[in-house]
């Protein structure tokens, strides 16, 4: 079983929508992930927070915000998405900000934007 | 030239096989590299790490990294069909750089 939890699994929206996807780690590390990953494509990085602030931020569209309310929780906030946002969004964790390549994901929430 | 290339398969081995699988970088200031396995629908897992050149072993799967030729491998041992995945080579560079995935390669394993 995975240690990053995701919620929700399934989540369908309409582009006027908005709606949150949550991400939760016990395993005490300090550094959080954002990623999407598209059919038969790896995972692109979105967000990266490190000690609950935000590091790296891959020119993400403002229609997605992420949000880190505490070490353990991640958040990534929906508004106004396109139907070709549609994707896997995975949330990852990693021991510190260092970004060794360590990094444990959740099973993702998959998403689709009508 | 990608950073980091990966042939996406698939790659279809009978059970009992002996798996390999392959990735190339073009980036020398690589020093981490990772295997992580995706079944269908759910998240990647972590299943090899590798700091540097060298091989690793646990269990069935061996990862080997040669530095000098940029390139590295995952063997798989014995094969089963719950081995059937898409395995993702991953590679960073020290302090606090972003994880370089490659397109993954997706393995079938017939009983």
């Amino acid at each position: 079983d995975t240690e990053v939890t995701q919620t929700p699994k399934h989540l369908v929206m309409g582009m006027t929508n908005k709606k949150s996807l949550k991400c939760e780690q016990h395993m005490g590390h300090r550094a959080m992930y954002w990623y999407k990953q598209k059919a038969k494509k790896p995972p692109e990085l979105m967000f990266v927070y490190s000690y609950e602030k935000l590091s790296i931020n891959e020119s993400v569209p403002s229609r997605f915000s992420p949000e880190c309310p505490n070490s353990s929780l991640l958040n990534l906030h929906l508004h106004a998405l396109q139907p070709e946002d549609s994707a896997l969004y995975l949330c990852a964790s990693s021991q510190s900000g260092r970004n060794t390549g360590e990094l444990f994901f959740g099973e993702g929430s998959r998403l689709t934007v009508l | 030239q990608k950073e980091v290339e990966q042939d996406p398969g698939p790659l279809s081995v009978p059970e009992g096989a002996i798996v390999s699988l392959n990735c190339t970088y073009s980036n020398s200031a690589f020093q981490y590299f990772m295997w992580y396995r995706q079944y269908s629908r759910k998240g990647p897992e972590l299943l090899m790490y590798t700091y540097s050149s060298g091989n690793k072993e646990d269990g069935r799967f061996t990862a080997q990294v040669d530095k000098s030729s940029k390139y590295i491998s995952l063997f798989i041992r014995d094969s089963q069909p719950s081995d059937s995945a898409t395995y993702l080579c991953a590679m960073s560079r020290p302090q606090g750089s972003t994880l370089t995935f490659g397109k993954g390669t997706m393995l079938l394993v017939s009983p």
